[in-house]
């Protein structure tokens, strides 16, 4: 079964501009989660989305968005880019349940954006 | 203050040593506890899942919490150089959300 894709894996931008990002989920996963990850913050929940609707949001401003389609790919997107927003983007993806009693997650290899 | 606190090392040992990683935590509000490894240009993989104080053991690997003193550990007996990697411990409050440790970079000399 193939694991969690992302694409692009490496991204660079200069402020300002905006950037979305894919994740396709393991076949059966209707959960998709999306973490920001940097050497300072360490890993940090963006927000989680089950069956199109978002379940559950992270501290981060609406700069940061998502959404999930029908057959449970999800994107996210950040506009009017920061130098504080590079870092590694990673996605997860579950059956079901999510983080909710800790239902294994499945994470893909991020992708990684510089902003300039 | 963060939530979870863990030292992000370097941690170096010699091979077949046994290795301690450890975090600690403020709220006591969290209930499951978890510890992943991530291998550079890859995502986090879960390694261990625990729910209540005392040892969870899975082969080489053991897990250990301890709610009172609010500090978890992970032991990785006979380390082998496949076992570097950073190794982030995280936690479920009660909002449902995953909270993560920094993660600690382990480091296995052959």
């Amino acid at each position: 079964k193939a694991g969690v894709t992302q694409t692009p894996r490496y991204l660079i931008k200069t402020r300002g501009q905006q950037v979305t990002l894919s994740c396709s989920p393991i076949s059966g996963h209707r959960s998709v989660s999306w973490y920001q990850q940097t050497p300072g913050q360490g890993l940090q929940f963006l927000f989680e989305y089950f069956s199109e609707t978002q379940r559950n949001k992270g501290n981060f401003p609406g700069r940061f968005s998502g959404r999930q389609f029908s057959n449970s790919r999800s994107e996210m997107n950040v506009s009017t880019l920061e130098l504080g927003d590079s870092a590694l983007y990673l996605c997860a993806s579950s059956l079901g349940a999510g983080t909710i009693g800790g239902e294994t997650q499945y994470f893909g290899p991020g992708t990684r954006l510089l902003v300039l | 203050q963060k939530e979870v606190e863990q030292d992000p090392g370097p941690l170096s040992v010699p091979e077949g040593a046994i290795v301690s990683l450890n975090c600690t935590y403020s709220n006591s509000a969290f209930q499951y506890f978890m510890w992943y490894r991530q291998y550079s240009r890859k995502g986090p993989e879960l390694l261990m899942y625990t729910y209540s104080s005392g040892n969870k053991e899975d082969g080489r690997f053991t897990a250990q919490v301890d709610k009172s003193s609010k500090y978890i550990s992970l032991f990785i007996r006979d380390s082998q150089p496949s076992d570097s990697a950073t190794y982030l411990c995280a936690m479920i409050d009660s909002n449902y959300q995953l909270i993560w440790g920094a993660g600690t970079k382990l480091i296995i000399k052959p």
